[in-house]
């Protein structure tokens, strides 16, 4: 069965880059586009970004360029988020989904906490 | 960036009711629009896409319609399962968005 596996919670401090991982499995790993979205708590969802891991290729909601950096690692059928120069505002709670006619499998979640 | 406006912000209703969630879009956008249920603590999970096809295991009371700028997503006869958050999202253009969501409350 199809599976996205989101790493866990991180806390991290402002200024600092944190990599996000969702590891998926039961489907071919190359042939979807995989995305992410965020949820700061309590509030609706937001679109950050897509990749498609056959190729590699890349969009990215203008609102986080310089934000958010997407990579797929097609050996481990795992995609990332790298965010970085991380504020308070980036504390949230960050989905990976998979596309297919919609967001029909999503990860877990994972909550990102950014405080010193 | 297309706005997806969701109304109204509660919706409070019985076991057995039938309920509608609103969402309209700041242009048209076709039938380019899902919809997601999100329980509490939960991920968002698939009800409807592009507007009014259903999704396999998801049960038939949920049903969506419109075309355009306006949609509906509706519930035939609402259960206490149905407890959640219910958003619609647009993929007609991007950034691709979502509504700010509907919440939906037994009485």
């Amino acid at each position: 069965q199809v599976q996205l596996k989101q790493s866990g919670a991180e806390l991290v401090r402002p200024g600092a880059s944190v990599n996000l991982s969702c590891k998926t499995s039961g489907y071919i790993f190359t042939s979807y586009w995989i995305h992410w979205v965020k949820q700061r708590s309590g509030q609706g969802l937001e679109w950050i970004a897509r990749i498609y891991p056959g190729t590699g290729s890349t969009y990215y909601n203008e609102k986080f360029k310089g934000k958010a950096t997407l990579t797929a690692d097609k050996s481990s059928s795992t995609a990332y988020m790298q965010l970085s120069s991380l504020k308070s505002e980036d504390s949230a709670v960050y989905f990976c989904a998979r596309e297919f006619y919609g967001f029909d499998y999503w990860g877990q979640g994972t909550t990102l906490t950014v405080s010193s | 960036d297309i706005l997806l406006t969701q109304s109204p912000a509660i919706l409070s209703v019985s076991p057995g009711e039938r309920v509608s969630f609103s969402c309209r879009a700041s242009q048209s956008i076709g039938t380019s629009i899902h919809w997601y249920q999100q329980r509490t603590n939960g991920s968002p999970r698939l009800l409807i896409k592009y507007a009014s096809e259903s999704i396999s295991g998801i049960p038939s009371r949920f049903s969506g319609s419109g075309s355009g700028t306006d949609f509906t997503l509706s519930i035939n006869s609402v259960e206490s399962e149905d407890i959640a958050d219910y958003y619609c999202q647009q993929s007609n253009s991007w950034p691709w968005t979502f509504g700010g969501g509907t919440k939906l409350e037994i009485k």
